[in-house]
């Protein structure tokens, strides 16, 4: 069983650039939601999808964006890169359905994607 | 607004040694609260999840508990071996869809 992957794994780009991050939910989830946590801090959560639209967003500005396809796959775009932007950005996943004898779900994480602005 | 605070914010301790790591968050509105580990450069592990009416999860060597109504949780690591050298991350899943994290607890643990 497949868990949560992501795509590609390091990336450096130029500010000014934009970028597209990728992200393969667990099998058997279909929520994704993305998390940059610059180094040295916890993850923030930049927004969650479900059902291919956006459900929830943090305090990120609208250069960062996403997308949620029908096999529950998910992108990240950011645009016009800020050195700022540089971080590790983490996907994560869940069922809506709550595991039987439980009362919320369990998120699981991929492996992240590394992005370097220069 | 939801607040998560770890403490410390470093620890280095001689193998064998128990340990207790600390978690607050400022809200005891929660769904539940979960524990992470994240190696260097890496993606996160899930290690224990608590859900809001559980006082307490063990897996192992590790034990977390729950006080909601202090607003605290802790993690418990038996007999610390160097492969237990990580950061380790406290989240709170309050109302809606988001998570809270805390900016970690770097654990060192010395052979």
């Amino acid at each position: 069983d497949a868990g949560v992957t992501q795509s590609p794994t390091h990336l450096i780009k130029t500010r000014g650039q934009q970028v597209t991050l990728r992200c393969s939910p667990k099998s058997g989830h279909d929520t994704v939601s993305w998390y940059q946590q610059a180094l040295g801090q916890g993850p923030q959560f930049i927004f969650q999808y479900y059902e291919e639209e956006e459900r929830q967003r943090g305090n990120f500005p609208d250069r960062f964006s996403g997308h949620q396809f029908p096999n529950y796959s998910s992108e990240l775009n950011v645009n016009a890169l800020l050195l700022g932007d540089s971080a590790l950005y983490l996907c994560a996943s869940r069922s809506r359905r709550i595991p039987r004898g439980r009362a919320s779900y369990e998120q699981y994480f991929g492996p992240g994607t590394r992005l370097t602005v220069t | 607004k939801q607040e998560v605070t770890q403490i410390p914010a470093a620890l280095s301790v001689p193998e064998g040694e128990n340990l207790v790591l600390n978690c607050s968050f400022t809200d005891s509105a929660i769904y539940n609260l979960q524990w992470f580990r994240q190696d260097p450069g890496k993606g996160l592990t899930s290690l224990l999840l608590i859900q809001s009416s559980q006082r307490e999860q063990t897996s192992g060597r590790l034990n977390a508990s729950l006080d909601k109504s202090s607003g605290r949780s802790t993690l418990y690591i038996a007999a610390s071996q160097p492969g237990d050298s990580a950061t380790y991350l406290c989240a709170v899943r309050p109302g809606g869809f988001k998570t809270i994290f805390g900016a970690g607890t770097r654990l060192f643990v010395k052979a």
